[in-house]
């Protein structure tokens, strides 16, 4: 069975430019997550889909962050302007349903991004 | 105010000896879970193994086992017989389940280096 695949692996960018992430969850999995990695810490959730609504986004700066999941399949997770902070590994995961009591979340490798 | 505490950033441990990761959480919730998450370097994070808030019974895996002391708040992780794959960041996390969509809260991780 084919894990979550994400691409690219490695982005860099200037700050004030834009950058938009894929990720395709293991088929059939309902729920997909976004987290993001900065250096030294633990995964944070971004936004968490369920089907193609979303179901938490409070973690997800809005004014320069944006998901989508398109079909309830693959999303795409953008950020228009980059600012330096945002260099981090962004992991994509996903579930079979957030209702089940074990739901264990399947992680792709992640991209890594850059901003100079 | 965190959730997850992990108060070992790193560890040294020799080939084929066990090694003890500690956790510690927070949490109101009478139901709720306990995760591992092994992270090498390609990035990628790997579930290991899953302790129920309710569950009897220490959760075991292959080598992994996880020594659940619920009213310390602890959930530590225990890897027999270390291999120099194992060589990894390690990540525990928690998933709140009466306030939470599956939203899993990360500790800080340690990294834990298998030497020959």
């Amino acid at each position: 069975e084919a894990g979550v695949a994400q691409s690219p692996r490695y982005k860099i960018i200037e700050k004030r430019q834009s950058v938009a992430f894929w990720c395709n969850p293991i088929s059939g999995h309902a729920t997909l997550y976004w987290y993001q990695q900065i250096l030294g810490q633990g995964p944070k959730l971004l936004i968490q889909f369920q089907n193609n609504g979303v179901v938490d986004d409070s973690q997800l700066p809005k004014d320069r962050f944006s998901a989508e999941r398109l079909k309830g399949v693959d999303s795409t997770l953008k950020i228009q302007p980059a600012k330096l902070e945002d260099s981090a590994v962004y992991l994509c995961a996903s579930s079979l349903a957030q209702g089940l009591a074990k739901n264990i979340q399947y992680f792709g490798a992640g991209t890594r991004l850059s901003v100079l | 105010a965190q959730k997850i505490t992990q108060t070992q950033p790193g560890m040294f441990v020799q080939e084929k000896e066990a090694v003890t990761l500690d956790c510690t959480y927070d949490t109101s919730d009478q139901s709720y879970g306990l995760f591992w998450y092994k992270q090498p370097s390609s990035g990628e994070m790997i579930f290991l193994i899953y302790q129920g808030s309710y569950d009897e019974q220490n959760a075991t895996e292959g080598r992994y086992s996880l020594n659940f002391q619920k009213a310390r708040k602890s959930a530590n992780l225990v890897i027999s017989a270390s291999q120099l794959g194992d060589s990894a960041m390690y990540f525990c996390a928690m998933r709140e389940f009466e306030n939470s969509w599956g939203k899993l809260q990360f500790g800080a991780g340690t990294q834990v280096v298998v030497t020959p």
